[in-house]
């Protein structure tokens, strides 16, 4: 495979329940986004990670946990989440981060699109 | 409140013709931009950009204007073919900082 891999392509869960969203990229870059898309909103960046570590947390409420063990792997967790969460969520990568994706051209996997029922 | 705005969210263009997506943004310490294009079910991709030492970049049907006076920029498709129809969203970055996007304009391109 290449490119940015998400998975899984749709959720559903109740605001009691916890899952996962997986992304893994096979681009060697060393920067991976998590962004939040709404209906008829701009792209949020939620969180950013070069070279595995946190660089970015832009105001993300704690019920959305990121977790990146390596620089190809990135995951979101999500636990009681609220019906005004149903989005898609967007996986990124880029070869670097230089504190903004400036001359960087991020490469974004299809998406979760995620329902909180 | 958005510092990018696209204000079209759709336009319809018939086969041949030329298509203008537009972008207007408020931070003038943007210094550089990028469009890229979402077709359903798929992640955007990267599509043309343009940094704010020029007023233009040009590749192959696509080219972006930057009017930085005026703090507006316009991607032109010409000429627009059917597969052109997506999502196009413009994005604009400050040195050092994260990459703002705009809400995105639907384009359909009609044969």
């Amino acid at each position: 495979e290449t490119g940015v891999t998400q998975t899984p392509r749709h959720l559903v869960m109740g605001m009691t329940n916890k899952k996962s969203l997986k992304c893994e990229q096979h681009l060697g870059h060393n920067a991976m986004y998590w962004y939040k898309q709404s209906a008829k909103k701009p792209l949020e960046l939620m969180f950013v990670y070069n070279f595995k570590e946190q660089t970015e947390n832009n105001s993300v409420p704690s019920r959305f946990s990121p977790e990146c063990p390596n620089s190809s792997h990135l995951f979101l967790h999500l636990h009681t989440l609220q019906p005004e969460d149903s989005a898609l969520y967007l996986c990124a990568s880029s070869q670097d981060w230089n504190g903004g994706a400036t001359n960087e051209k991020l490469f974004f996997g299809s998406g979760t699109q995620l329902s909180v029922l | 409140d958005q510092q990018v705005k696209q204000n079209s969210p759709s336009l319809s263009v018939q086969e041949g013709r030329i298509s203008i997506l537009n972008c207007d943004y408020t931070n003038s310490m943007f210094d550089y931009f990028l469009w890229y294009k979402k077709y359903p079910a798929e992640g955007p991709t990267f599509l043309i950009s343009i940094s704010s030492i020029k007023d233009k970049n040009e590749d192959g049907r696509f080219t972006v204007f930057l009017n930085k006076s005026a703090k507006h920029l316009s991607l032109h498709i010409v000429p627009s073919q059917p597969g052109d129809s997506a999502v196009y969203f413009c994005a604009a970055s400050e040195y050092g900082n994260k990459l703002v996007f705009g809400a995105g304009t639907i384009l359909r391109v009609k044969s």
